[in-house]
């Protein structure tokens, strides 16, 4: 079984692009996180979803970042107007609805 | 809400010797415990969990954990360490009474000496 797939691994943009980070789960899976890390930080919760829904979104920043999971493809964190700050790690993860999460490797994005 | 404290952000350990990582955690509902582990530039892998029943759970590469209901911890265990045991390890909480977030610690980076 393929585990959660998360593209691309390094993103590189300037300040003010746009950066979409893309989420497969886990096959079964129909819950997806998003999760940031910040260099020498923990992982801090950003949105939670189902398909087609936003179940919990009380970690994203108000503004420029979206999240979406569509009935089909995968799921896309969307951060627009990018500043310096919002140069992390994301990592999207999958599970059943009770159970722990499987982890993709990460989007590493640099904003220059 | 609910939280995670992980009260060391390091813990060093002589290879062979047995190490302890700790976390405590709040949460309002039933607490369903996690540990994960992540080695540089990876994700994080899941290493065992606590839903329910036997407070002493044992998961992957010799690891286990314990959870004390009285403290509001899960303390992750393993009686030899071995050097490829280190990276850094998070605990996480989420609230069994529904299908919500996990809230993670901080981290604790465990360096096993040779």
């Amino acid at each position: 079984n393929a585990g959660v797939m998360q593209n691309p691994r390094h993103l590189v943009r300037r300040r003010g692009q746009e950066a979409r980070l893309r989420c497969s789960p886990m096959k079964g899976h129909s819950h997806v996180y998003w999760y940031r890390q910040l260099p020498e930080e923990g992982l801090k919760f950003m949105v939670y979803l189902q398909k087609e829904n936003i179940i919990d979104e009380s970690g994203m920043p108000k503004e420029r970042f979206s999240a979406e999971f569509p009935k089909e493809g995968p799921s896309i964190l969307r951060i627009q107007q990018v500043v310096r700050g919002d140069s992390a790690a994301y990592f999207c993860a999958s599970s059943h609805p009770t159970g722990e999460l499987f982890f993709g490797e990460g989007s590493r994005l640099t904003v220059l | 809400a609910q939280s995670v404290a992980q009260p060391e952000d390091q813990v060093n350990v002589a290879e062979g010797n047995p190490l302890t990582v700790k976390c405590t955690y709040s949460v309002s509902g039933n607490p369903y415990l996690f540990w994960y582990v992540q080695y540089p530039n990876r994700g994080l892998q899941f290493l065992l969990k606590y839903i329910t029943g036997d407070n002493l759970v044992k998961g992957s590469y010799g690891f286990e954990a314990e959870f004390n209901k009285s403290q509001t911890s899960f303390h992750l265990k393993k009686p030899s360490a071995l050097v490829s045991d280190s990276a850094l390890y998070f605990c996480a909480v989420r609230d069994g009474s529904n299908a919500g977030k996990s809230t993670f610690g901080d981290g604790t980076t465990l360096t096993v000496k040779p």
